[in-house]
């Protein structure tokens, strides 16, 4: 079992749509990590949420963190090609911050 | 330009051959980890170290050693591999996050390395 579950696994939409991706887990969190991965390359950092509650947005996306720091979101609007990828939450559970964990992925694909 | 470089980049091997994987990173970095990625299974992390010298395992430490003598090396070691440990592997580096967190900050991936064992 996976320490950080994330939803959907896969999602295939068009240009345009909205989306959102979850990421869950029984553990408290003292942080959470959203990272996007292209094939051939290592994950790359989009964001950190550290308060529970917070909301933070890059551009057209935007990601929270539960009150009880136990999970997240990831919400993209308006969707487009260039943000087909890999999304990958991660973090360290607060009861040993200095092991990490990664969430199994959801692999976006915005078609044209 | 700072990087996490790791060699090989492609590596197949025979079952039981003894392998490293290089991982260096030139940003200072006091936390270095090694992940596998499997298809489903996301990243996880194989072993991690805090500091020169401090090592700890990581959730699937069996079958790897690491090592870390110098504060920018962490070499990944296959002292027998077996075909279960294909898989594509990363090293990452992490600055110190302060109040005893080393994985609050932002975590630099290398390339990664696609091993297959036979």
């Amino acid at each position: 079992t996976q320490l950080l579950e994330q939803s959907p696994q896969f999602l295939s939409i068009q240009e345009g749509e909205n989306l959102t991706v979850y990421c869950n887990s029984s553990s408290v969190f003292s942080s959470l990590q959203w990272y996007r991965q292209e094939p051939g390359e290592g994950p790359v950092l989009l964001v950190t949420v550290v308060t529970g509650g917070e909301v933070k947005k890059l551009k057209r996306l935007t990601f929270q963190f539960g009150d009880a720091r136990k999970d997240s979101s990831l919400h993209i609007t308006a969707a487009q090609p260039g943000d087909t990828g890999l999304y990958l939450c991660a973090g360290a559970p607060k009861d040993n911050f200095n092991k990490f964990y990664f969430g199994s992925g959801t692999k976006l694909n915005v078609k044209p | 330009e700072a990087q996490v470089t790791q060699n090989p980049r492609y590596l197949i091997t025979v079952t039981g051959k003894k392998l490293t994987v290089t991982c260096s990173q030139n940003m200072n970095h006091e936390y270095m980890s090694w992940y596998r990625q499997d298809p489903g299974l996301g990243l996880r992390q194989i072993y991690y170290s805090m500091n020169v010298e401090v090592t700890d395992k990581g959730d699937v430490p069996e079958g790897y050693k690491v090592s870390r003598k110098e504060k920018r090396n962490f070499p990944l070691i296959l002292e027998s591999p077996s075909p279960n440990q294909t898989s594509l592997y990363f090293c990452a580096s992490s600055p110190y996050g302060g109040t005893g967190a080393y994985v609050n900050t932002e975590a630099f991936f290398g390339q990664g390395t696609r091993l297959t064992v036979v």
